[in-house]
């Protein structure tokens, strides 16, 4: 069974500071994802990585950066959190390909910015 | 436009009925998964599915790209399918980003 952990799993946070949440997954997948969902938006794709070393922009970046220093492990960033960043965070995995590109999620950050 | 639509955005219906969901798509599809939440909760893949139809227990999926259409049926529902049910849109092209539809909120009357 795929195993995608986050932590932490709530955060509250004040404007202007700085907020990382972590993702760790021991399926051995090359591909991770950075969603968050929010009433009347659904789930939207913020970064999403390849590998190690590699990060890519997903549909709604501003504002986020993210890291992957190993294939384990894939974090996003918020150098100066706003209330607008208010939301739940969802870290995903998933194999390249066609076929078997089935992607996993972890269970949810939900972060609050006062 | 919307790559996804899923419809319907909501559905009640009584224990013991079947329920079916639909997502239409407009852009090129690798494959279709289904997913399940629970308020507050987390997304638990319930399908991946390419094309053709796929059964787990009660659960059926079936997509059919020539139509752009995949759905999820329901049979014999139970108040703990309760909850809601997310269709996302994968293109394949080596990063798999799966574009989400806005879900439907099933809800069960006992």
């Amino acid at each position: 069974e795929a195993a995608v952990t986050q932590s932490p799993r709530n955060k509250v946070a004040v404007t202007g500071g700085k907020v990382t949440l972590s993702c760790n997954q021991t399926n051995n997948h090359n591909n991770m994802y950075w969603y968050r969902q929010d009433t009347g938006h659904g789930l939207r794709l913020i970064h999403y990585s390849y590998g190690a070393g590699s990060t890519e922009k997903g549909d709604i970046p501003d504002g986020y950066k993210a890291s992957r220093p190993s294939q384990e492990n894939f974090s996003l960033i918020l150098e100066l959190a706003t209330p607008s960043q208010t939301s739940v965070y969802f870290c995903a995995s998933g194999d390249v390909g066609g076929a078997d590109a089935e992607q996993f999620f972890g269970p949810g950050t939900r972060l609050t910015v006062l | 436009g919307q790559q996804v639509q899923q419809s319907p955005a909501s559905l009640v219906l009584q224990e013991g009925e079947n329920a079916e969901l639909q997502c239409n798509f407009s852009t090129s599809l690798n494959s279709m998964q289904w997913f399940y939440q629970r308020p507050g909760g987390s997304l638990v893949s319930l399908f991946y599915n390419p094309s053709g139809t796929k059964h787990s227990g009660r659960l059926t999926s079936t997509t059919v790209i020539k139509e752009r259409r995949s759905s999820l049926h329901i049979s014999s529902s139970q108040t703990t399918d309760s909850g809601t049910y997310l269709c996302a849109l994968d293109p394949g092209t080596g990063s798999n980003r799966l574009t989400f539809g806005k879900g439907t909120k099933f809800s069960l009357i006992p």
